[in-house]
């Protein structure tokens, strides 16, 4: 079955990097872009950015523009999120999402049908 | 950015009670609005995208609809599982915005 697996836990320390990983099976990883979202402690979901390993293209929310870089492994099936330069305001848990979408009324419309169970990491000195 | 807003930010229901949780944007979105279902300490889970298609393997029980800016998802006969937080999305305009979400309690 389809399935996204996302590396462990974190705890890192202020001014340190994050990287996290999300495997996917099931799937032909290249004909699917990937999301990375996260949450905050009772916050709402925040979407950080997306890469599509079939056309190799990123983009990014302006709030994490310069901190956050997503890159794939194609071979691996493997897709990657780092974040730099953290602070206490980036304990949350990190998702990766699989990307479909659906053509109807003369547009297509996009959404997330499969998430990995989530990475934890911490900030904290 | 579009702005989403969920009402209520919570509701008690009792099983067999039909739900309705609605979800305003800022600005017109069409119909690039999607729902999930998320418990605690678990992933979201997809139940409706494009605003009113369900789904595969999701209860008909769930529903959704609106355009525009105003939108709804109903839960026609509320079941013991159904208890969870529900979010919106959109994803008309990069970046993509979620509701603040709607937690249905007993």
């Amino acid at each position: 079955q389809v399935q996204l697996v996302q590396s462990g836990a974190e705890v890192k320390k202020p001014g340190a990097s994050v990287k996290v990983s999300c495997k996917a099976s099931g799937y032909t990883f290249s004909n699917h872009a990937m999301h990375w979202v996260r949450q905050a402690p009772g916050q709402r979901l925040e979407w950080m950015g997306w890469f599509n390993p079939g056309i190799g293209s990123t983009k990014y929310s302006q709030k994490f523009q310069g901190r956050v870089t997503v890159t794939s492994d194609t071979s691996a099936s493997t897709a990657y999120m780092e974040l730099s330069s953290l602070r206490s305001e980036d304990t949350a848990v990190y998702y990766c999402a699989r990307e479909n979408h659906s053509y109807g009324s003369g547009s297509y419309h996009y959404y997330m049908d499969v998430w990995g169970k989530g990475t934890t990491v911490t900030v904290s000195s | 950015d579009i702005q989403m807003t969920q009402s209520p930010s919570s509701l008690s229901a009792f099983v067999g009670d039909r739900v309705t949780i609605t979800c305003r944007a800022s600005q017109s979105i069409s119909t690039s609005l999607n729902w999930y279902q998320q418990k605690s300490g678990k992933a979201p889970k997809l139940l409706i995208y494009a605003a009113s298609s369900l789904q595969s393997g999701v209860p008909s029980r769930f529903s959704g609809s609106g355009s525009g800016t105003d939108f709804t998802l109903t839960i026609s006969s509320l079941q013991g599982e159904d208890f969870a937080t529900y979010f919106c999305q959109q994803t008309y305009r990069s970046p993509q915005t979620f509701g603040q979400g709607t937690k249905v309690e007993i």
